[in-house]
């Protein structure tokens, strides 16, 4: 069975700081993995995944994430934040050649200070 | 394309009560994904639809927990005799399966119950 940890549940910031969000999983198979945003009275977005190839991706609004086959891990990454990335970021995991339904970690809460 | 919808979004009632819930995926998606999120927890899965055959169930989704997709389109969760511990973001998901390739669930805004 796989599951996800994230290891932090509230991560506070400054504007401008650079941030990490960690998530470590566990799986005995090969799996692709996914961050997800929520931001205040809004569903799950999905931020960006990693499917195969090259271990470093990146999202739109500057995020990006690295997979670490060896660590087991997905930790997600900024430079520079925002107040508009305050928001909960969820880590999940989907084994591959399943039927799709993700597992996800607790979450983290990102809070951008000015 | 207006994404996933769900109704009501927020959906108070007495234990014991029945209440249903409404999904309606992107259009042309084949696969619908319930899940169900409680406060400082990630969102856990549910049950799952391919067009209208619910192909998985979870543990968690007792015998008063119904869902259908009678068409292959909307889908609908029941809950039957709420328990205060049923409180819980309901989500919905939708994916489109293609062959080789790897879906990306695509969420609504969930729906909000409570239990009194």
């Amino acid at each position: 069975a796989q599951s996800v940890t994230q290891l932090d549940s509230q991560v506070p910031v400054f504007e401008e700081a650079p941030v990490e969000l960690r998530c470590n999983y566990s799986s005995s198979v090969s799996v692709y993995l996914f961050w997800y945003v929520q931001y205040p009275n809004q569903g799950l977005q999905l931020l960006l995944k990693y499917l195969s190839g090259s271990t470093l991706v990146e999202s739109i609004n500057g995020f990006e994430a690295e997979f670490n086959k060896s660590q087991t891990s997905f930790h997600l990454r900024k430079p520079s934040v925002h107040i508009s990335d305050t928001a909960e970021y969820f880590c999940a995991v989907n084994r591959r050649g399943s039927q799709g339904n993700l597992i996800f970690g607790k979450g983290t809460k990102l809070s951008v200070k000015p | 394309d207006t994404g996933v919808s769900q109704n009501p979004r927020h959906k108070i009632t007495k234990r014991g009560q029945n209440v249903t819930f409404r999904c309606d995926p992107i259009s042309e998606h084949n696969r619908l994904y319930w899940y169900r999120q409680t406060l400082g927890q990630g969102p856990e899965f549910l049950t799952y639809f391919q067009n209208e055959a619910q192909l998985e169930k979870s543990r968690l989704l007792s015998d008063r927990f119904s869902a259908e997709r009678p068409k292959g389109s909307f889908s609908t969760l029941e809950i039957q005799r709420t328990e205060q511990g049923d409180s819980a973001m309901y989500l919905c998901a939708s994916s489109f399966e293609r062959r080789g390739g790897v879906e990306t669930q695509y969420f609504g805004p969930g729906t909000r119950l409570l239990v009194l």
